[in-house]
C-alpha cells in the first residue's frame, strides 16, 4: 500500500511568520509531487508542483523535494490569515497513470 | 478560460438509491479523474477516464461506475447507496501527456449525503 503521510496539525503560525509543512511518501518510484490548498467546505486548489530534487519558489510559496529521503515540504513565507486552510500533499507515480495519492492534510491556522 | 464544473452542488439520497454526478473538464483538458473525500481525510482516487475508457481504477466496489463522453465530460454513477458513501465527490481534469496528466485541477465538488 503506497502511503503519503502528513502531520494533521493544527499548525498555529503567527501572522508574518514562516509556516513549514512536511510530507513523506513510501513509493520510491514517485516522480510528481503536488501541494493543494483546501479551504473549509471548498475543493482542493493546486498551488505548487515539483518534479526535481531541490527547491522551487512561486511567490510566497517554496516547495522542497528530497527523493533520497522521500520527503517533500512546503514553506509559506510572510503567512497571512488568508493562508489558514488545510494543505494536502499529493504524489504521482509513472505506474499509476495519473492516480494521485493524497495525504490526509495539515491544517494551518495563521493568528493575527 | 472555463474551469472544471460539476453538478449538482449538493445532493441528498436515501440508502439503496442510485445517483449520477456530472463533470465538465477544464477547457483543453481531455482526462477526467474522480475522487471521494470523506470528512477530515484526503481525496481517495475512484477512477480515471481517457478517450472514453476507464484507464485506472482505485479500490472502490463495482457499485461505482463511470462514463466519459466524446466532448470529454464525464459522469460518476453510484448504485445501491450506503450511508458510508456520504462524502464530497471531486472531479479533476488534466491533459494527457508525459507528465502533465499528473497536474490535476479540481472542480467545486458535489456534496452527497445518504440518509
Amino acid at each position: 500500500q503506497k502511503e503519503v503521510e502528513q502531520n494533521s496539525g493544527p499548525l498555529s503560525v503567527p501572522e508574518g511568520a514562516i509556516a513549514s509543512l512536511n510530507c513523506t511518501y513510501s513509493d520510491r518510484g514517485s516522480q510528481s509531487f503536488f501541494w493543494y490548498r483546501q479551504y473549509s467546505g471548498k475543493s482542493p486548489e493546486l498551488i505548487m508542483f515539483i518534479y526535481s530534487n531541490g527547491d522551487k519558489e512561486d511567490g510566497r510559496f517554496t516547495a522542497q523535494l528530497n527523493k533520497a529521503s522521500q520527503y517533500v515540504s512546503l514553506l509559506i513565507r510572510d503567512s497571512q490569515p488568508s493562508d489558514s486552510a488545510t494543505y494536502l500533499c499529493a504524489v504521482g507515480s509513472p505506474d499509476s497513470w495519473g492516480k494521485l495519492q493524497f495525504g490526509a492534510g495539515t491544517q494551518v491556522v495563521v493568528t493575527p | 478560460d472555463a474551469g472544471v464544473t460539476q453538478s449538482p452542488t449538493h445532493l441528498i439520497k436515501t440508502r439503496g438509491q442510485q445517483v449520477t454526478l456530472r463533470c465538465s473538464p477544464k477547457s483543453g483538458h481531455d482526462t477526467v479523474s474522480w475522487y471521494q473525500q470523506a470528512l477530515g481525510q484526503g481525496p481517495q482516487f475512484i477512477f480515471q477516464y481517457y478517450e472514453e475508457e476507464e484507464r485506472q481504477r482505485g479500490n472502490f466496489p463495482d457499485r461505482f461506475s463511470g462514463h466519459q463522453f466524446p466532448n470529454y465530460s464525464s459522469e460518476l454513477n453510484v448504485n445501491a447507496l450506503l450511508l458510508g458513501d456520504s462524502a464530497l465527490y471531486l472531479c479533476a481534469s488534466s491533459l494527457n501527456s508525459d507528465l502533465d496528466f499528473y497536474e490535476q485541477y479540481f472542480g467545486p465538488g458535489t456534496r452527497l449525503t445518504v440518509t
